[in-house]
């Protein structure tokens, strides 16, 4: 069976500083991995996908992610944050049409 | 522009009410899924449907029902709401060999 772990509820950094938030997955093939972003009442916009190739991936707004298979992570980061990246961000594992996904890591930027 | 979009945006109902939550899209994408989100547990898969007259249960189905009459809509109907499903609940579609969704914006129900 097929699972994502987002191991931080909440995270705080502050304006300028880098990003890194964590995304584990349990899946016995190769995964398609995603990265998706929730602002407060909206619903969730896509920043970032992994199929194959390059393990490093780019993204919308300045983010990137790479998936590391030894350690089954997809972690995405951001080299200098901005205040409106405060959001919900949600990893998700896509396998026969339907995704799965983390419980989601809330980000709070301080100014 | 193509769009999906759910309604009502908020909708308050009383425990035991039948609620219908619907869901249109005009990406004409054969694959509409239903979930809720709730703290703590990101978003859950509730029903899911391939096209026309197909529907599938997901991972939180008890007291939810779909039905696929068409390309565009797939309404969510709670049967007889309880307080338990109080939660946004959000809507995507996607079409075969594109890995993406594409969500609406949510509705937030309160079960009272």
């Amino acid at each position: 069976a097929q699972s994502v772990t987002q191991p931080d509820i909440h995270i705080t950094v502050s304006e300028g500083a880098s990003l890194e938030l964590r995304c584990n997955y349990s899946y016995g093939a190769t995964p398609y991995l995603f990265w998706y972003v929730q602002s407060p009442g909206q619903g969730l916009q896509l920043l970032l996908k992994y199929f194959s190739g390059d393990t490093l991936v780019q993204g919308i707004k300045g983010f990137e992610a790479e998936f590391k298979r030894s350690q089954s992570s997809f972690n995405l980061r951001k080299p200098s944050v901005h205040w409106s990246d405060a959001a919900e961000y949600f990893c998700a594992l896509y396998n026969f049409n339907k995704f799965y996904f983390g419980s989601g890591t809330k980000l709070n930027v301080k100014p | 522009d193509a769009e999906i979009t759910q309604s009502p945006r908020h909708k308050i109902t009383e425990t035991g009410r039948q609620v219908t939550l619907a869901c249109h899209q005009t990406w004409n994408h054969n694959n509409m899924f239903w979930y809720r989100q709730d703290l703590g547990h990101g978003l859950r898969l509730i029903h899911y449907s391939y096209g026309v007259q197909d529907t599938n249960k997901g991972e939180v189905s008890d007291g939810y029902s779909v039905s696929r009459s068409n390309t565009e809509d797939l309404p969510l109907t709670l049967e007889s709401a309880a307080s338990s499903q109080t939660s946004v609940y959000f809507c995507a579609s996607s079409q075969d060999g594109n890995y993406g969704y594409t969500f609406g914006s949510g509705t937030r129900l309160t079960v009272v």
